[in-house]
């Protein structure tokens, strides 16, 4: 199968900084996509990875290392408003555009 | 801005009932895509469509079938609902090709089945 795996939740305090985490089957690997999901929304896109490094976007970064089929989403200054799920998913070749979804991280930020 | 929608936020139906869940995208996109969500699963993908008149089954396409007509309309049909059908059902769509395109989502539907 073509298994995404992330931690089911994770809390932070304000003002912190918090990754999570994502492993991914590297075989037909072909592009990792993060959204973030407020509770009762629908998914907003925040970045994508094809290439191994760091992608940096304002407060929020996210990282890939194709080799170890891993990727995380870094996540500076937590503001309250960021408690939602944050979803990875990955493009295999052969599909299309389609992608394939990890059960997503609930992150609660607190005071 | 693109922009995803879907027919109901909220729907109720009854078991044996023939569903039809409609999305519309305005940015002629070629892709769009049919998804179940579910706590503790995620997104799972139900049906996808490439072209007009092309479909092609997810992950998990048993109870469901799929229409597109037209470029900028998806309809995803329940033939005949059953409880465990129950769920949040989310269209997406997202342009053709080579490049890395993001999926945009529509709000969603939330269907009972009682």
């Amino acid at each position: 199968g073509q298994n995404i795996d992330q931690p089911t939740e994770m809390t932070a305090t304000e003002g912190a900084i918090v990754q999570i985490n994502c492993t991914y089957q590297t075989s037909g690997f072909n592009g990792l996509f993060w959204y973030q999901q407020h509770a009762g929304e629908a998914p907003t896109f925040l970045s994508y990875n094809v290439l191994d490094g760091l992608e940096e976007k304002g407060r929020f970064s996210s990282f890939l290392s194709r080799s170890k089929g891993y990727s995380y989403l870094l996540l500076k200054e937590l503001q309250m408003k960021d408690s939602a799920s944050y979803l990875c998913a990955v493009r295999f070749t052969g599909g299309g555009n389609k992608l394939t979804f990890g059960t997503g991280t609930q992150l609660k930020v607190e005071l | 801005d693109v922009k995803v929608t879907q027919s109901s936020r909220y729907l109720v139906k009854r078991t044996g009932e023939k569903v039809f869940l409609e999305c519309v995208q305005d940015m002629d996109h070629e892709n769009m895509f049919w998804y179940r969500q579910d706590p503790g699963l995620g997104l799972r993908l139900i049906y996808f469509s490439y072209d007009v008149k092309m479909k092609e089954k997810g992950d998990i396409p048993e109870g469901y079938s799929v229409s597109r007509e037209k470029k900028e309309r998806f309809s995803l049909i329940l033939e005949s609902a059953s409880t465990n059908q129950t769920s949040m059902y989310l269209c997406a769509s997202s342009p053709i090709g080579q490049g890395l395109y993001e999926q945009y989502f529509g709000p969603g539907t939330r269907l009972t089945v009682t």
